[in-house]
């Protein structure tokens, strides 16, 4: 098993740009949740979804970011345009079910300049 | 304001000693897990616990669920450099809320 596979591993880019991080869950997982990781505010769930239906999004910051599932194997979470106090890291998670622990990828790590 | 609190933020011993970290909440959980995350890598689960009063073990770690299930303990007992991560709680009211984690260093 691979294990949840995030790309990039990095991100730099000037703030205004469009970012893409991506998610490939471990295989028969039914849930994805999307993280963001930062000292100040630790780590904040932002959406998560169950069998590629959006659940929970009360954790997005604002308009700005948007998360899709188009399939199980696969998901995005976008930020456009991007700021600099997007920087953080960002987990992508998955798990066989509601009560089942989550497995993370290694983040990607997102510096926005 | 998190949900959960963990106390200290730091911790910074010795080889062989012990310690105790703490996760603190006003809320009922109906679970809570602990994880431990290494640097450039994502959180890894190392235990979960259900029932109020409940101990479980693993190896040199001890974790303890409140017996109102508010609150939880991890204690280790001789600690190694390989213990040294941020350790971080996670209460289940129907999403995982996390904790700000406890930097623990271990040193040689």
């Amino acid at each position: 098993d691979a294990g949840v596979i995030q790309s990039p591993r990095h991100e730099v880019t000037e703030m205004g740009q469009e970012v893409t991080l991506r998610c490939k869950p471990i295989s028969g997982h039914d849930y994805l949740f999307w993280y963001r990781q930062t000292m100040m505010r630790g780590l904040e769930l932002l959406i998560y979804f169950n069998n590629n239906v959006p659940i929970d999004d009360s954790g997005m910051p604002e308009d700005r970011f948007s998360a899709k599932m188009p399939n199980a194997s696969f998901s995005t979470l976008k930020i456009q345009p991007s700021e600099p106090r997007d920087s953080a890291v960002y987990f992508c998670a998955s798990s066989l079910n509601r009560f089942s622990p989550l497995h993370f990828g290694n983040g990607t790590r997102l510096t926005v300049t | 304001t998190q949900l959960l609190e963990q106390s200290p933020q730091f911790l910074s011993i010795q080889e062989g000693e012990n310690l105790t970290v703490y996760c603190n909440s006003s809320s009922v959980f109906s679970s809570l897990q602990w994880y431990r995350q290494e640097p450039g890598e994502g959180p890894v689960l190392l235990v979960t616990v259900v029932t109020g009063g409940e101990v479980k073990k693993l190896k040199r770690l001890t974790f303890q669920f409140g017996d109102a299930r508010k609150d939880s303990s991890l204690h280790i007992t001789a600690a190694q450099p390989g213990d040294t991560g941020l350790y971080l709680c996670a209460g289940d009211d129907y999403k995982l809320s996390f904790g700000a984690g406890t930097t623990v260093t271990v040193r040689a």
